[in-house]
């Protein structure tokens, strides 16, 4: 079935560094990609999104690539921030539309 | 703030009762989802409903049950709980039947002593 794997953490960095957290997926057809970030005590935020191959979703200096060759949605931040830190979920929803599938999760740490 | 309402924020209660979590979607929004996130299996789907029906299941327990009322509202009734039940659980919303981008709630605390 269909499922998304992602780095396993926790990851920390200083300040200003760039940050990669690998997502992979498995999925028949053309699934819809999903990046989602939980800061401390709140509900999950979408953070970007790509819903077809090649697709670049952006936000807040956040970018992923939807890469059907490779089948990876990889979040990628050139210089990271304190306000950054929080836990990042990879996630997919199925070509059907009735399934979504959420990554275990990628806590981020960034000190000043 | 999503526009998404759950209640309570947190619930303790022993092993063996039945609790229910409350959700209210946004404006507008005709499907919700709930999910529980615990320490050891992560994020999980466990059901949608859209417009009062049933649209999708996930890993959700035959203990667990949902609806979802005319006014959109839903309802998350968890029974013979034990102590595994633990965990945070979100609600989440979607203009569409079709699960694309979700507004998720703050989440309920379930604690189960």
């Amino acid at each position: 079935g269909d499922s998304v794997t992602q780095m396993e953490g926790p990851v920390t960095l200083s300040e200003e560094a760039c940050l990669t957290i690998n997502c992979t997926y498995t999925a028949t057809g053309y699934p819809s990609l999903f990046w989602y970030v939980q800061y401390p005590g709140e509900g999950l935020q979408l953070l970007l999104k790509a819903t077809k191959a090649d697709d670049k979703g952006s936000n807040k200096g956040f970018e992923a690539t939807y890469r059907k060759e490779t089948t990876s949605f990889h979040l990628e931040k050139g210089s990271v921030q304190v306000s950054d830190s929080a836990v990042y979920f990879c996630a997919l929803s199925s070509n059907t539309g009735n399934q979504f599938y959420f990554g275990t999760g990628t806590s981020l740490t960034v000190i000043p | 703030d999503s526009g998404v309402t759950q209640t309570p924020k947190h619930l303790i209660t022993a092993t063996g009762q039945r609790v229910t979590l409350r959700c209210s979607p946004r404006s507008g929004d005709l499907s919700v989802y709930w999910y529980q996130q615990s320490l050891d299996q992560g994020l999980q789907f466990l059901i949608q409903y859209y417009n009062g029906e049933e649209r999708a299941k996930g890993n959700i327990l035959e203990r667990f049950s949902a609806q979802q009322f005319p006014d959109l509202h839903s309802e998350l009734n968890l029974s013979s709980l034990e102590l595994g039940d633990s965990a945070l659980y979100f609600c989440a919303s979607s203009t569409l039947p079709r699960i694309n981008e979700q507004f998720f709630g703050p989440g309920t605390r379930l604690t189960v002593l």
